[in-house]
């Protein structure tokens, strides 16, 4: 199984929902990734887990809260987002912990739309 | 110095021809440079790497030429068919190092058939 997979595929919510994210992997990788996909930009790294633990956060607002329930799990919970809010949210993950020379493997996103 | 360049921003080749996507950095620690191919609705797939020791790496169809002296690296995609319609994105990280993937700002090539 090569793969990571993430739930739900779309999503549309009001700015004063909550929701949450799911990715999951079952590759037996140390570090999962959280990305933000605007249409025709690369992708904007948000966190990073490393067995499990949160390493890095690339300064997201708390209104982006991720979870590491354990190492095949990764969840982004949404609360009180904003319209500019809305893109592609990418899950990924890599054998070792850090990505310099490591093959980063995709979700398909979630694309999440807030109105 | 984080930088990575990349051009053009689309490309339309016919069937048969060849692709070329450049990219450029300025940070001198970068050893690792990846490809990103993306379909619409999926998510980004490595699709070839490269690291400063060689300056060529070919698999299959798809080519990455490296000139370090220049810092500047490109894919070439050979023989391309309508399939390889997608975004690529470039990258650059520093191996072994916390810091993440350096993305380019993405090419969308269109291969008409």
């Amino acid at each position: 199984d090569t793969e990571v997979t993430q739930t739900p595929k779309h999503l549309v919510m009001g700015m004063t929902n909550k929701k949450s994210l799911k990715c999951e992997q079952h590759m037996g990788h140390r570090a999962m990734y959280w990305y933000k996909q605007k249409a025709k930009k690369p992708p904007e790294l948000m966190f990073v887990y490393s067995y499990e633990k949160l390493s890095i956060n690339e300064s997201v607002p708390s209104r982006f809260s991720p979870e590491c329930p354990n190492s095949s799990l990764l969840n982004l919970h949404l609360h009180a987002l904003q319209p500019e809010d809305s893109a592609l949210y990418l899950c990924a993950s890599s054998q070792g912990v850090y990505p310099g020379g490591e093959k980063l493997f995709f979700g398909s996103g979630t694309q999440l739309s807030v109105l | 110095q984080q930088q990575v360049k990349q051009s053009p921003q689309s490309l339309i080749v016919q069937k048969g021809g060849i692709s070329i996507i450049n990219c450029a950095y300025e940070n001198t620690a970068f050893d690792y440079f990846p490809w990103y191919q993306q379909f619409p609705g999926k998510g980004p797939a490595l699709l070839i790497a490269i690291r400063p020791d060689v300056s060529e790496k070919k698999e299959g169809r798809f080519t990455i030429s490296f000139n370090k002296s220049a810092k500047q690296f490109s894919l070439h995609i050979m023989d391309s068919q309508p399939g390889d319609s997608a975004t690529y994105f470039c990258a650059a990280t520093s191996s072994g190092s916390a810091r993440q993937l350096t993305f380019g700002s993405g090419t969308q090539l269109t291969v008409l058939p």
